[in-house]
C-alpha cells in the first residue's frame, strides 16, 4: 500500500538556518503530495502542495519539489523564523484522491531557537 | 467564515465505555473525514463520508464506526473502549474530499482509564 517516510526529528535549529525536512513516499499510480503543518495546540493545516511531477509547491517561504525519479518531496526554508517550530507533515492522496484519504508520514518536530 | 468545530475537545473515559465525538464542517463542505492521531502510530486514517455516504474506511476494528448527516455534520463512535483509543480524533471537511486542501478542526482528545 502508499506509505510515507519522513525524517522524524526532532529538528532543532537557531532562526535563520536552513531547513530541509526529506520526505520519500511509496505509491501505485500518481499521488498528490501535501505538506502540512501542526503548531502547538492546533490541527493541521495545509502548508503547500504539488499534483504532478517537477511541480513546485511553495507558501510562507517553504517550497517543496515533486521528485517522480527519487520518490521525493523534501521541505525546505532558506530562513527559519521561531515563529516555524512546529509539527509538519508529509503526506500523499493517491490517484488524484479518488480513494479520499491522505497518507501521512509520522512528523516531524521542528525547534527554531532565537 | 468559521473553521471545523469538533466536541467535545477533551474527554476521559473508563475502559468499556463508550463515545461519541461530532464534528461540524465548514459550511458548503460535503467531504467529512476522521483520523486518530497517536504519539507511536502518528495519523491514521477512520474513514470519510461525502453526502452521508462512507466511501472509505480505514483499517481499524469494527468498534469505530461514523455517521454523516444530511447538513454534513459528522459524528464518529467508538465502543467497548480499550486503553490503546487513547488519542486525538481529527476530523477534517473538504469540498469533495478528492486532492484538493483538507482543512483540520483541533481535535478531540480522548483519554481512556
Amino acid at each position: 500500500g502508499d506509505s510515507v517516510t519522513q525524517m522524524e526529528g526532532p529538528v532543532t535549529l537557531s532562526e535563520e538556518a536552513f531547513l530541509t525536512i526529506n520526505c520519500t513516499y511509496t505509491a501505485t499510480g500518481y499521488p498528490s503530495l501535501f505538506w502540512y503543518v501542526q503548531y502547538p495546540g492546533e490541527g493541521l493545516q495545509l502548508l503547500l502542495k504539488a499534483t504532478k511531477a517537477d511541480d513546485k509547491g511553495s507558501n510562507k517561504g517553504f517550497e517543496a519539489t515533486y521528485r517522480k525519479e527519487t520518490t521525493s518531496f523534501h521541505l525546505e526554508k532558506g530562513s527559519v523564523q521561531v515563529s516555524d517550530s512546529a509539527v509538519y507533515f508529509c503526506a500523499l492522496s493517491e490517484g488524484g484522491g479518488s480513494n479520499y484519504k491522505l497518507t501521512f508520514g509520522k512528523g516531524t518536530l521542528l525547534t527554531v531557537n532565537p | 467564515k468559521a473553521g471545523v468545530t469538533q466536541t467535545p475537545r477533551y474527554l476521559i473515559k473508563t475502559r468499556g465505555q463508550q463515545v461519541t465525538l461530532s464534528c461540524s464542517p465548514i459550511s458548503g463542505h460535503r467531504s467529512v473525514s476522521w483520523y486518530q492521531q497517536t504519539p507511536g502510530q502518528g495519523l491514521q486514517f477512520l474513514f470519510e463520508y461525502f453526502s452521508e455516504t462512507q466511501r472509505n474506511k480505514g483499517n481499524f476494528p469494527g468498534r469505530f464506526s461514523g455517521r454523516q448527516f444530511s447538513n454534513s455534520r459528522s459524528e464518529m463512535n467508538v465502543s467497548t473502549l480499550e486503553l490503546g483509543d487513547s488519542a486525538l480524533y481529527l476530523c477534517a471537511s473538504s469540498l469533495d474530499g478528492g486532492a484538493g486542501e483538507l482543512f483540520f478542526g483541533e481535535g478531540s482528545r480522548l483519554t481512556v482509564l
